[in-house]
């Protein structure tokens, strides 16, 4: 099993539909994040979260909301669908402190039609 | 902000040969990692790397921190190494990773 899970994996939605994108860890990772991807793009950041506690706008984070239910869980929320949301969507989580890896999900291809 | 630039943005070799990738960024970081994305999507972790040099088999990555580059060698290469190579920094003071816009590989049977 992957140490990030990612739920859907694909999900096709009318504009105007709530969305929920869940994501849980394995690694006992502190922080997590979520990334967004279009065709062509590198990743840019939504939300991250150092803690339950602790949540923090990235680039990208209008039309989002995040909820971290536990250490281990961090889920993406598109309120109201819009097209221009249809992309690739990643979490990752990554240890405490400066050092250490930051390991993907599997990814969510989302299409808002 | 930091800026992360990576070259080339396409490359295309036939299969055997060797490329060198770039990744160039503007302000100290305190992390770097090269990925690998293919054609399927998925992000695979191939080298955390904030300096130094390190190898795994026909890959090996460089960081030379202090004049803000990295490279990531892949010798004798083969099909499934298509796809798009990231490399992604941590700013310093504020953990958030910043990703280039990748180098796209194609390598030719």
């Amino acid at each position: 099993d992957a140490d990030v899970t990612q739920t859907p994996r694909n999900r096709i939605t009318k504009t105007g539909k709530r969305i929920m994108l869940e994501c849980s860890q394995t690694k006992g990772h502190d922080r997590m994040y979520w990334y967004r991807q279009d065709p062509g793009l590198g990743l840019r950041l939504i939300y991250y979260s150092f803690d339950v506690k602790d949540i923090n706008k990235g680039e990208i984070s209008d039309g989002y909301s995040v909820s971290r239910q536990a250490q281990a869980k961090f889920s993406l929320s598109l309120e109201s669908a819009i097209p221009n949301q249809t992309a690739l969507y990643f979490c990752a989580s990554k240890s405490s402190g400066g050092a250490g890896e930051l390991f993907f999900g599997e990814g969510s291809r989302l299409t808002v039609l | 902000g930091i800026q992360v630039e990576q070259s080339p943005p396409d490359l295309i070799l036939q299969e055997g040969a060797n490329s060198t990738l770039r990744c160039n960024f503007s302000d100290s970081v305190n992390n770097l990692q090269w990925f690998h994305q293919n054609p399927w999507g998925q992000l695979i972790n191939l080298f955390y790397i904030p300096s130094g040099t390190k190898q795994n088999g026909r890959l090996s990555a460089t960081t030379v921190a202090t004049e803000r580059y990295s490279l990531l060698y892949i010798s004798s290469s083969q099909t499934t190494d298509s796809g798009v190579y990231f490399c992604a920094v941590v700013i310093g003071g504020t953990y958030k990773y910043i990703f280039g816009t990748g180098t796209r590989l194609k390598v030719l049977a």
